[in-house]
């Protein structure tokens, strides 16, 4: 039961364009949400996150937007730069009062940019 | 500026072997995740400890796997009598209070002959 969902295994994008990932999710409890970076061999890096009473936020080249009525949210990266290549997970939170603890993630998108 | 150090990176294991993966967290941070992250796979979660105290083990198997957080020292994921499917990157989280974000260490790729 996949309840973070990344549907595009991959991603090819032009230097300089708009990377977009997108992120859907079941689970109506959770309440926070963040992205992660990754590249081989590596752990994970956080990126941005958003919490469920907010609908945009932004860091520089990256905005993550949430649409809680479609349970969807999407990273916006722009311009894109070949260092941004890599494995981008989408992760979620259930708030449970006491605080959150472990993130559910999504299986990630590869993002190629290519020059 | 040390992040969240995890050790060994790389362990091999033959099958019916125990296998002990170390997580130092940031300098500060009193919260430990464990994930496990099995190919072509996101993370998924299976413990949440702070110091001397499990706080969430939903996600472990409920056989061979333990994990623990002592008061002074790393924290500790062990697996007793691996098998072929425990073969995986198994990731360290800290956080430095329980809602905040979690910063991840490089993992430990544990293989199973």
């Amino acid at each position: 039961d996949q309840q973070v969902k990344q549907n595009s295994p991959s991603l090819s994008v032009q230097e300089g364009r708009i990377s977009i990932l997108n992120c859907d999710y079941t689970n109506s409890m959770f309440d926070y949400f963040l992205w992660y970076k990754k590249y081989p061999a590596e752990g994970p890096t956080f990126l941005i996150s958003i919490s469920s009473i907010k609908d945009k936020n932004e860091d520089g080249r990256f905005t993550v937007f949430l649409n809680k009525s479609a349970k969807h949210l999407s990273l916006h990266i722009v311009p894109s730069q070949p260092g941004d290549s890599a494995v981008y997970f989408c992760a979620a939170r259930v708030y449970s009062g006491g605080g959150a603890d472990g993130l559910t993630f999504g299986k990630g998108t590869h993002l190629i940019i290519q020059p | 500026n040390a992040g969240v150090m995890q050790n060994p990176r790389h362990l091999v294991r033959r099958r019916g072997q125990e296998a002990r993966l170390r997580c130092s967290p940031m300098k500060g941070h009193s919260h430990v995740y464990w994930y496990r992250q099995l190919p072509e796979e996101g993370l998924k979660f299976m413990v949440y400890l702070q110091k001397e105290n499990i706080i969430d083990e939903s996600g472990m198997p409920k056989e061979r796997f333990s994990a623990e957080f002592p008061k002074e020292g790393p924290s500790i994921l062990r697996i007793q009598q691996v098998v072929r499917g425990d073969s995986a990157a198994y990731f360290c989280a800290s956080s430095l209070r329980r809602d905040n974000e979690q910063f991840f260490g490089p993992g430990t790729r544990l293989t199973v002959l």
